[in-house]
């Protein structure tokens, strides 16, 4: 059974930085891209951005609103994907979504909320 | 990069059809065969419903289907039943991204 489980999620100040992990199982992880996906309070999804896997060069796409801030990295031997937020501002405060990325999303994660704030 | 449009409501009676679309442009839904749709539950992560514009992931009722024409994707649900009720979003690629719609709701009178 695939499993996707976030953590890391917290309050933290504007400004500042956090680093989500997301801890995969059920699947060999390093053969899929994984994408982080996020849900503002009572709004729509929006994408984040997307690691590749090492087969397609491990490389790493962002949305034009996080480009700059926020780092996808993975760990396959850990089976671990992460997203290191950097400058967060009000506006990031979401649910963040781990998935699994095939092209397309298929497997979600519960979500870890983040929230910014002062 | 701008959010596919979806309506922002859509109702149907116990046993009806629904369909609810999804319009992007030629640099999305109508460039790719990467369409895909999910459903949300309230406090739930979403769920995904069809893929590739029109296939059903294992587990998936068959009265949930797709389909595209041009830039406008279109997800229907027929026989639709209470457990339907619920968020729907499309999704595309687009240029090494994806982008969602701003969702539906669905409402089974």
């Amino acid at each position: 059974e695939v499993q996707l489980v976030e953590s890391g999620g917290g309050l933290v100040q504007p400004g500042r930085s956090l680093r989500l992990s997301c801890t995969a199982s059920g699947f060999t992880f390093g053969d899929y891209a994984m994408s982080w996906v996020r849900q503002a309070p009572g709004k729509g999804l929006e994408w984040v951005g997307f690691i590749r896997s090492k087969a397609y060069g491990g490389t790493t796409e962002y949305a034009a609103s996080v480009k700059g801030r926020f780092t996808i990295s993975r760990d396959d031997s850990k089976s671990i994907a992460y997203l290191q937020m950097n400058s967060l501002k009000t506006e990031d405060t979401a649910v963040y979504y781990c998935t699994r990325d095939w092209g397309p999303v298929d497997y979600w994660g519960q979500g870890t909320l983040v929230t910014v704030s002062s | 990069q701008s959010a596919l449009t979806q309506p922002a409501s859509v109702s149907g009676s116990p046993g009806q059809s629904i369909t609810i679309s999804c319009t992007g442009t030629s640099s999305d839904v109508g460039g790719y065969n990467y369409v895909s749709w999910y459903q949300q539950h309230p406090g739930k992560a979403p769920k995904l419903m069809i893929y590739e514009v029109s296939n059903r992931p294992s587990g998936v009722s068959n009265r949930f289907s797709g389909s595209k024409s041009g830039n406008t994707a279109s997800l229907t649900i027929s026989g639709l039943q209470a457990e339907d009720e619920a968020d729907y979003y499309c999704s595309s690629y687009t240029s090494s991204r994806w982008v969602f719609g701003g969702g539906t709701k669905l409402t089974v009178l």
